[in-house]
This record gives structure tokens, sequence and C-alpha cells, in this order.
């Protein structure tokens, strides 16, 4: 069982709007949660990390996290083709050194 | 700005050679990872290290070596490739409970 669940996508949205993605984990004692974009054949880059509950804003980057339902949310707003991109959530799991990473959901920024 | 530098971006080996990819950091992190990235599978974690010549397997650790001799450097070793370890591999450093840093990817093809 996979502990980090994203929808694959391709999510699909104008440009303009809000692009929102999502990410469950299975891990109640998680603590630290991470999301990274990623460019087609380019390695993973951190947008943001969260590790209270509620939102956490950074520019047109919005986190949210519920631990009490476990997941993990990133709206971008005002979407640009630009952000067209394989979106990845990471979760720091009690007792585990690495990160555990979702599978990636793709979004598409349409002109 | 932390940088993970890894040693090739394409490698073109042949089955049942023996090949090294290399990564190096400059901030003196103690944990370093090696992930593959495959399509529809997202990363997965191979090997890691928390500090000089001690590492730990991953979720895929079969078909795969490592060797972290210096703090800065940790190398993956594919005893005898395949045509199976086709793959983008990932270097990652990270301080614990914070967020990992990528190198720029090996894209390795096994003929």
């Amino acid at each position: 069982q996979k502990e980090v669940e994203q929808n694959s996508g391709p999510l699909s949205v104008p440009e303009g709007a809000i692009a929102s993605l999502n990410c469950t984990y299975s891990d109640r004692g998680s603590q630290s949660f991470f999301w990274y974009r990623q460019y087609s054949g380019k390695s993973p880059e951190l947008i943001m990390f969260i590790y209270s509950n509620g939102d956490k804003e950074d520019g047109r980057f919005t986190a949210q996290l519920n631990k009490a339902s476990q997941y993990v949310s990133l709206l971008i707003r005002d979407s640009q083709p630009s952000d067209s991109a394989t979106y990845l959530c990471a979760v720091k799991e009690p007792g585990r050194r690495a990160l555990t990473f979702g599978s990636g959901t793709r979004l598409q920024v349409q002109p | 700005d932390v940088k993970v530098t890894q040693s090739s971006r394409y490698l073109v080996k042949r089955t049942g050679e023996k090949v090294f990819l290399e990564c190096v950091q400059d901030m003196d992190h103690e944990n370093m990872f090696w992930y593959r990235q495959d399509p529809g599978l997202g990363l997965r974690l191979i090997y890691f290290s928390y500090d000089v010549k001690m590492k730990e397997k991953g979720d895929i650790p079969e078909g795969y070596s490592v060797s972290r001799e210096k703090k800065e450097r940790f190398s993956l070793i594919l005893e005898s490739a395949s045509t199976n370890q086709t793959s983008m591999y990932l270097c990652a450093s990270m301080l614990m409970n914070t967020e990992a840093f990528f190198g720029q990817g090996t894209r390795l093809t096994v003929v």
C-alpha cells in the first residue's frame, strides 16, 4: 500500500485559473510535508514546505495541511503555462530518514 | 545555494557492465540518498547514508550497492547492469527533518 497518494492527472486548467493539487498520506505521525515541482526531464525542485495545520502562502502558491484528515494540498493561483509540470508531494514519516514521495500529479495550464 | 552535483547527465552502458554513479554535495549534509524514477512509479528509494561509511537499504536495493567514503560524496554502484535498471537516477541530500535537495539527475540506458 502506497504511503503517499496523488492523482496522476493530467489536471488541465485554463491560464489564470486556480489549480488545486491534492495529496493524502497514511502515517498519522508524519510531521513535515513538501511540494516539489518537476519539469519534464529535470530534477524536482522545492516549491513549499508546511509543518503546521492550516494554510501557508508564498506568492501564487498556498499549501494547506489538515492532519486530522491526513491530506495536504497545493493551490496555484493565476496559473501560467510555465506552471505546467509534475507536482510531487513528499512526506517525512516518523522513524524514516528519507522523504516518501507520491507519484506526482501532472498539471497542464492551457493558454 | 545548496548544490548537489551528479557526475553524468546521460549514460549508456552495456548489459553486465559495472556502473558507477557519483554524487557530490557542498552543504555538509549528513544524509544522502539515491532514488530512481520511472513513469507511473514515482521516486523510489534505493539506498541512503546518514554518515560516512554508514548506509541503509531503501525500498528497492536489489542489484545496487553504495559507497560513502567522504561526507560530501555518495556513489551508487550497479554491480552488473541489466536492462531493467534503465531509469532516471536522482541523488539528494538533506539535513534531518528538512527538505531534500536534488542533483540534476542521470538518465541511464542499459542496452
